[in-house]
């Protein structure tokens, strides 16, 4: 069975700080994705990393893929509170179709 | 613009009542799934569709039943046996082609039993 852990679980941080955010996975796989909750809302993509080593950044999120290791980083430079929100990353492992595994999410608190 | 669409957003249920959710996508999408979200919770898979005419079970699947009689729609039914069916549930599609480009999300159904 596929488990995918992130941690941390909540992370309070202050505004113009630097942080990450790290997903383990359990089994072999090179397809990950990252979401974006905010309260009471549906998830939104931020990232798809299709292959080991790929790295992917939009504005101060960066997002990387070590599948040998089988860990995913979601990097905050300079931490904004619009960036306030719970973050999810997911694992396929399926190929040919979809279904993924989510992490339990970890909730970013930005303060100014 | 393409999308999926989830009615209603806010839903209750009286004790011993089955509801249903509606989810409609205009994707052209073959994948359909339906997850469950509770407070602090990730998301945990209720069924999942391939194609027309057939679904599979996630990981948990009891109390719930869904068809899927066309691409475009796959509803999902919660039944009285559904013990504690309060929650937040999500409907999502994606492409069987392999590609790998995730999820699109509808935007939810905060049920709520009364």
């Amino acid at each position: 069975e596929l488990k995918v852990e992130q941690n941390p679980l909540f992370l309070s941080m202050q505004e113009g700080k630097n942080y990450t955010i790290y997903c383990n996975y359990s089994t072999t796989s090179d397809r990950l994705y990252w979401y974006r909750q905010d309260p009471g809302k549906s998830l939104e993509s931020l990232f798809v990393l299709l292959s080991n080593g790929a790295v992917k950044q939009e504005g101060r999120l960066m997002a990387s893929l070590d599948t040998k290791a089988r860990l995913s980083t979601l990097h905050i430079t300079a931490a904004v509170h619009d960036l306030s929100a719970t973050y999810f990353c997911a694992v396929d492992t399926t190929g040919g179709y979809q279904k993924v595994t989510f992490g339990i999410g970890t909730k970013l608190q930005v303060i100014p | 613009d393409g999308g999926i669409t989830q009615s209603p957003k806010y839903l209750f249920r009286k004790e011993g009542q089955n509801v249903t959710l509606s989810c409609e996508q205009n994707l052209n999408h073959d994948a359909m799934y339906w997850y469950r979200q509770d407070p602090g919770q990730g998301l945990r898979l209720i069924y999942y569709s391939q194609i027309v005419n057939d679904f599979q079970k996630g990981d948990i699947a009891e109390g719930y039943s869904v068809s899927r009689e066309k691409k475009e729609s796959f509803p999902l039914t919660v039944t009285s046996a559904q013990k504690n069916p309060t929650a937040f549930y999500l409907c999502a599609s994606s492409e069987n082609s392999g590609t790998g480009v995730g999820y699109t999300f509808g935007s939810g159904t905060r049920l709520t039993v009364v």
